[in-house]
């Protein structure tokens, strides 16, 4: 069965250090992983995504990720950390007994908190 | 432009009643979806629609009932809700086929039932 893992319920960072949320897949076949990230009372915004070709992704908001098939891992990282980060964030991953369709299997998110 | 929209932004129900929220795209994407979410969790998918056709439903109750006129639409019709039901509806949309493309999510309508 496909499945993504966040191992963490919160991150906490202060403002203008270096941020990391973690995702780990379990996927048979080529994976197709997505983060995306959530505000407040508000829905969810695509952060960036992979698919094929270079293991670094670079997305919006200055955020990228790094695919490690080695350690099927896919963390979401930003070189320094906003307070306005501050959000719910969520890992997907396609799933791919889906058929024509792009069903998503979503991890249970990671909540980031930027101290000031 | 990838937005996605959703109507209304808030509805409160009483178990009795009939409502329906409202989706709209305009990216001429062929796939869209709906997924219920509780707080601080992982969306839960309900149904997806692919070129206006239901593709994928959930095992979502009956009191839940889609329905996409055009591929530009999706509505959900709620009937006989219970307050477990309360939650934010999220709507999102797709370009559609089998390559993996990204799902535009909407803001969102947030449910009470009473």
């Amino acid at each position: 069965a496909q499945s993504v893992a966040q191992p963490e319920d919160q991150v906490n960072v202060a403002e203008g250090n270096p941020l990391t949320v973690k995702c780990t897949y379990s996927v048979s076949g080529n994976p197709y992983l997505f983060w995306y990230v959530q505000y407040p009372n508000r829905g969810l915004q695509f952060l960036l995504k992979y698919i094929t070709g270079d293991n670094l992704v670079k997305g919006s908001y200055g955020f990228e990720a790094e695919f490690n098939k080695s350690q099927t891992s896919f963390h979401l990282k930003k070189p320094s950390a906003l307070v306005s980060d501050s959000a719910l964030y969520f890992c997907a991953v396609r799933d791919i007994y889906g058929g024509a369709t792009n069903k998503l299997i979503f991890g249970t998110g990671t909540l980031l908190a930027v101290q000031p | 432009d990838t937005e996605v929209t959703q109507t209304p932004k808030h509805l409160v129900m009483g178990m009795t009643n009939k409502k329906s929220l409202k989706c709209e795209q305009h990216m001429g994407h062929r796939a869209m979806y709906w997924y219920k979410q509780k707080a601080k969790k992982p969306p839960e998918l309900m149904f997806v629609y692919s070129y206006e056709k239901l593709s994928i439903n959930e095992s979502v109750p009956s009191r839940f009932s889609p329905e996409c006129p055009n591929s530009s639409l999706l509505n959900l019709h709620l009937h006989a809700l219970q307050p477990e039901d309360s939650a934010l509806y999220l709507c999102a949309s797709s370009r559609g086929g089998r390559s993996p493309d990204t799902q535009y999510f909407g803001p969102g309508t947030r449910l009470t039932v009473l």
